[in-house]
């Protein structure tokens, strides 16, 4: 059974800062990779995907790795803002037709001002 | 933004009453999910479909019924609700194999059992 962890649990940063959102998986046997974001009281918004062939995709100031080897992606967003609070999830979908995603309990980020 | 709307958005209920909560899609995506969020928790799938009358059970199915008739719905249907399902319930929707791989997201059902 596919199991997803994120670490750590909440994180708290100065604006400006860099930071790197982590995410494990247990079964390497992966199809893709993706992080959420959602804010509180709302649905989940796309940020990323990562294929299993791809080791890191780009999006403004968002950069997402993937090393399936060793079950592990990042997220890093760089020169963090106040509008960036938020929890962000990741998901590992499995490579059934099915398509079943595994979500982690989510990393919840607050940058202060 | 992928064409998914969920109804109803807010419910209250009582313990021991049949609900039943739609999906509604306009993309004509071959498969749909229902997951269930518990606060601080991720997602966990409730149960999927991958295509009209066709479904299966997922993580947590204990308690729930789907039905997909048509490709644009999928219905979750709590036969008996109980307190434990008191959860916000998001659907998803993803194409077949020969589309983007991204699944997309309703806006959230959510459901309290008093």
């Amino acid at each position: 059974k596919q199991e997803v962890t994120q670490i750590p649990a909440a994180l708290s940063v100065p604006e400006g800062e860099n930071l790197v959102l982590n995410c494990s998986f247990t079964d390497s046997a992966i199809y893709n990779l993706q992080w959420f974001r959602q804010d509180p009281g709302k649905g989940l918004t796309s940020l990323l995907l990562i294929q299993s062939s791809q080791r890191e995709q780009t999006s403004g100031r968002l950069n997402a790795s993937l090393d399936k080897s060793s079950g592990r992606s990042t997220l890093y967003i760089a020169a963090s803002q106040p509008g960036d609070s938020a929890t962000y999830l990741c998901a590992v979908q499995d490579n059934t037709n099915a398509g079943k995603s595994t979500f982690g309990d989510g990393t919840t980020l607050t940058v202060k001002p | 933004d992928a064409g998914i709307t969920q109804s109803p958005r807010h419910k209250v209920t009582e313990t021991g009453t049949p609900v039943t909560l739609r999906c509604h899609q306009t993309e004509n995506h071959r498969y749909m999910y229902w997951y269930r969020q518990d606060p601080g928790h991720g997602l966990r799938l409730i149960h999927y479909s991958y295509g009209v009358k066709d479904t299966d059970k997922g993580e947590v199915s204990d308690g729930y019924s789907v039905s997909r008739s048509k490709t644009e719905d999928f219905l979750l249907t709590l036969e008996s609700a109980t307190s434990s399902q008191t959860s916000v319930y998001f659907c998803a929707i993803r194409p077949g194999l020969e589309g983007a791989p991204e699944q997309y997201f309703g806006p959230g059902t959510r459901l309290t059992v008093t």
